[in-house]
């Protein structure tokens, strides 16, 4: 069994400054990663991922994740927030290869606000 | 960049009746999956669908819930007899291969609203 734990529904910043988003997991198996993003009236649009190679992932939009096997996290940062990045986060596991794979597990979501 | 496409974007209906959510996948990808969104609730997944049958379902996908492939590129999900607990965000996805370098592609989600 797989679950997701998002600390913090809604996380607020100032342009500019660091994003952090937590995101905690519990797998069964060696997990396959994700953090997505979903703006307002949009589907789910894939940020990065993890599939077992670097541990630090670099994503789209200077988003980037650090898997920590010893912490189970999963932890989504951006050095320098932009008002464009104001959405909903969603980070998700895997249940593996095969049809599985697409079988994503969320977690319950983060809203960013992204303030002047 | 090819996209997964659901229509309607809105779909209102009477409890009791039946709906059905369609979607276009990515012309090249195998397997299609459902997932819904109940308002101020996780994404959760239904259903999954590769060589024309059900791969997995979750306990929410009971039989009042269906998928097709009907012609090769629509995928749909019937709900038979629509509960007001049905109203949610219905997303359709897909991916070419089921391994980690293909990603999985979301469509723009179906807002269903049971009355």
């Amino acid at each position: 069994a797989q679950s997701v734990t998002q600390l913090g529904s809604h996380v607020s910043v100032s342009e500019g400054a660091l994003v952090l988003l937590r995101c905690n997991y519990s797998s069964s198996v060696p997990p396959y990663l994700f953090w997505y993003v979903q703006y307002p009236n949009q589907g789910l649009q894939l940020l990065l991922k993890y599939t077992s190679a670097a541990t630090l992932v670099k994503g789209i939009n200077g988003f980037e994740a650090e898997f920590k096997k010893s912490e189970t996290s999963f932890h989504l940062t951006k050095p320098s927030a932009h008002m464009s990045d104001a959405a909903e986060y969603f980070c998700a596991v895997s249940g593996g290869g095969g049809t599985s794979y697409g079988k994503l597990t969320f977690g319950q979501g983060t809203i960013l606000t992204v303030h002047p | 960049e090819p996209e997964v496409t659901q229509t309607p974007s809105h779909q209102v209906t009477q409890m009791g009746q039946e709906v059905i959510l369609r979607c276009v996948p990515i012309s090249n990808h195998l397997y299609f999956y459902w997932y819904r969104q109940i308002l101020g609730q996780k994404v959760e997944f239904l259903v999954s669908f590769y060589n024309n049958e059900i791969s997995e379902k979750s306990e929410i996908f009971d039989d009042q819930f269906s998928v097709e492939r009907p012609d090769g590129s629509n995928f749909t999900l019937k709900i038979r007899s629509t509960k007001l607990e049905d109203s949610a965000m219905y997303f359709c996805a897909s991916t070419r291969e089921g391994q980690t370098n293909s990603p999985l592609h979301f469509g723009n989600g179906t807002r269903l609203t049971v009355t």
